[in-house]
């Protein structure tokens, strides 16, 4: 199965500084990669994804990641962090399926602390 | 915008007893997923659905069964809960190429067994 990691439980940053979660996966063909967040009490909201093209990818509320493939590793970023960007945040890669439809295989999630 | 509604934000329920959590999206997606969120463990699959009455199990269909009669709904079933099964539970959907688009959560329903 097609699987990814988030190394780091939690990162704390302070407010204005650039943030950085990490992300490393394992694929077998080449890998679709997405990032999502949950804020407290919520469901997940889509970010960013990775299909193919450029390394340098941007989403929403100002985050964006960086797809390297000789380092497997697919971290999110933002250059000016911001109190309200705490939450939790999920990497997923596509795993099963068919041309039917994909399941996303999630990591276990890092939680953003930003404090001001 | 899409939506993804669970019915329940929050369930107590005592072990034995079966457990039904339902999930309705209002765009015509074709995949919807049933996913359990633990911490420290992530997002797990539980089952997902690409088209009506159709089911693919995941990575944690122990315990747990699924019905899709209708594109909109799919819903989860515990056939008798146990304590084990006490999580937050996500809804998901999504069309064909949502792999590639991104999938629409629900809110969650946290389910606590007694």
């Amino acid at each position: 199965a097609q699987s990814v990691a988030q190394p780091e439980d939690q990162v704390n940053v302070a407010e204005g500084n650039p943030l950085t979660v990490k992300c490393t996966y394992s694929v077998s063909g080449n890998p679709y990669l997405f990032w999502y967040v949950q804020y407290p009490n919520r469901g997940l909201q889509f970010l960013l994804k990775y299909i193919t093209g450029d390394n340098l990818v941007k989403g929403s509320y100002g985050f964006e990641a960086e797809f390297n493939k000789s380092q497997t590793s697919f971290h999110l970023k933002k250059p000016s962090a911001l109190v309200s960007d705490s939450a939790l945040y999920f990497c997923a890669v596509r795993d099963r399926g068919s041309n039917s439809g994909y399941a996303l295989n999630f990591g276990k999630g890092t939680s953003l602390l930003v404090t001001p | 915008d899409v939506k993804v509604t669970q019915s329940s934000r929050y369930l107590v329920k005592r072990t034995g007893e079966k457990v039904f959590l339902e999930c309705v999206q209002d765009m015509d997606h074709e995949n919807m997923f049933w996913y359990r969120q633990d911490p420290g463990l992530g997002l797990r699959l539980i089952y997902f659905s690409y088209d009506v009455k159709m089911k693919e199990k995941g990575d944690i269909p122990e315990g747990y069964s699924v019905s899709r009669e209708k594109k909109e709904r799919f819903s989860l079933i515990l056939e008798s809960a146990s304590t084990n099964q006490t999580s937050m539970y996500l809804c998901a959907s999504g069309t064909h190429s949502g792999a590639l688009n991104g999938y629409t959560f629900g809110s969650g329903t946290r389910l606590t067994v007694v």
